[in-house]
């Protein structure tokens, strides 16, 4: 029930197309769904987040669209660059777990220009 | 402000050897976690502390122990090395904990067990 599962694990998108990317999890305590954005040799980075109360948050090309009937969020980012390709993270966190973020699998995501 | 910094950042180890990984979070920042980042397991929590104390563990053997001390600097240490114990070792601070959102990662220590 702590699972946060993730899809697709990779993706390969046309400079100025939309990259995708969604994720599920069961465990309905979770009220905290951030996306973090690795590129190789570095540590996550923080991308974009939000919380159960709104469906939809958008920042600059990033938008997380949240369904919480559905217990799903995914990460939609606008006009891809080929800046963008890294790995990205959606994860889950509940008001009683602290630090511990529950992560999904990651989707290496390639931008070709 | 200087962002989290770990040490080492790379080393080699041998099965049945021990290891002693550090942080030093963002300053101001009190609560530290680690989480081990493997290619088959992706990204698992390990531990945080908040004031020297353990908040959170995760669901990691006794071999793996923390301590974070009163500058907030913590260290993780992994004792009885195994293969399966390779994996990139990664420090995230954070002002108070979750309640705050965002958590800055460190690059990470990337550990390999011969």
């Amino acid at each position: 029930q702590q699972q946060v599962k993730q899809s697709p694990q990779s993706l390969i998108v046309q400079k100025g197309g939309i990259s995708i990317i969604n994720c599920a999890y069961e465990n309905t305590a979770f009220d905290y769904f951030p996306w973090y954005q690795q590129f190789p040799g570095k540590g996550p980075a923080l991308l974009i987040a939000i919380r159960p109360d709104v469906s939809e948050k958008k920042e600059g090309r990033f938008t997380i669209s949240f369904n919480k009937s559905a217990k799903q969020f995914s990460l939609h980012i606008m006009d891809s660059q080929p800046g963008d390709s890294a790995t990205y993270f959606c994860a889950a966190s509940g008001e009683t777990s602290g630090s511990r973020l529950t992560f999904g699998e990651g989707t290496q995501l390639t931008v070709n220009p | 402000k200087a962002g989290v910094t770990q040490t080492p950042r790379y080393l080699i180890k041998t099965r049945g050897q021990q290891v002693t990984l550090s942080c030093s979070p963002i300053s101001g920042h009190r609560s530290v976690s680690w989480y081990q980042q493997t290619p088959g397991q992706g990204l698992q929590f390990l531990f945080e502390y908040f004031s020297e104390t353990q908040r959170n563990k995760g669901n990691f053997p006794g071999r793996f122990s923390g301590r974070q001390f009163s500058n907030s600097r913590s260290e993780m240490n992994v004792s009885t090395l195994e293969l399966g114990d390779s994996a990139l070792y990664l420090c995230a601070s954070s002002l108070a904990g979750r309640d705050t959102g965002e958590l800055f990662f460190g690059e990470g220590s990337r550990l390999t067990v011969l």
